[in-house]
């Protein structure tokens, strides 16, 4: 079936550095992606639409400077959070969507835990 | 704003126990999926809805979409403690490729 490999599972970085997370499909073509936060113990947040070759779209409320986003091949999303500062800290989850798959193919990532300190 | 209401929001049972999980939304949805997720991890698909009415089973589970793709409720039969973490249901839009998650339930089965 079809795979979305997240990377890093987690990371610690200092307040006011970058961080960069990769989404990468396996084994199909994503030519739109997804990114979205969750808090503890709440639900999926949608936080942008990723498409190949083209700006992200940003959903209302999420900064666009603050979490850049780069789909520059149709296997490999990623998202950098700039600046980080501690309020960033959460659990970012990516996924993408296998227009061939079965079950209307989302598939997610495991995820990567982001702490900032 | 497409909102997607889950209820209960928390469910602590005992083996063996029967539940019903709803997601409820004002929206109508193409589609309405099911996810589990455990701590530290990726939701994981259950189950896709496509057709109002539609009811699926997955072992002791089954899924139902309301007639008005609007509403959707996930039945457990027999809860085991394999059956604990988070509950989300989602649903897809007709114009977007989005997938716009509820609200989450956060089930707990004690053996």
């Amino acid at each position: 079936g079809a795979v979305v490999s997240q990377h890093p599972s987690w990371v610690i970085c200092k307040s006011g550095t970058s961080v960069k997370i990769e989404c990468r499909s396996l084994d199909f073509q994503a030519t739109t992606m997804f990114w979205y936060r969750q808090f503890p113990k709440q639900s999926l947040m949608l936080m942008a639409t990723s498409n190949e070759g083209s700006k992200a779209t940003y959903e209302q409320g999420v900064e666009k400077d603050k979490f850049l986003i780069n789909h520059a091949s149709l296997t490999l999303s990623t998202l950098t959070v700039t600046s980080a500062h501690p309020e960033d800290s959460s659990f970012y989850i990516c996924s993408a969507r296998d227009r061939d798959g079965l079950n209307y193919g989302y598939t997610f990532g495991s995820g990567t835990r982001l702490t900032v300190v | 704003t497409q909102l997607l209401e889950q209820s209960p929001q928390f469910l602590s049972i005992q083996e063996g126990e029967n539940l019903t999980v709803y997601c409820n939304s004002s929206s109508v949805f193409s589609s309405l999926q099911w996810y589990r997720q455990e701590p530290g991890e990726g939701p994981v698909l259950l189950v896709t809805v496509v057709t109002g009415g539609e009811v699926k089973k997955l072992k002791r589970l089954t899924f139902q979409f309301g007639d008005a793709r609007k509403d959707s409720s996930l039945h457990i039969t027999a809860a085991q403690p394999g059956d604990t973490g988070l509950y989300l249901c989602a649903g897809g839009s007709y114009n977007t490729d989005k997938l716009i998650f509820g609200t989450g339930t956060r089930l707990q089965v004690f053996p």
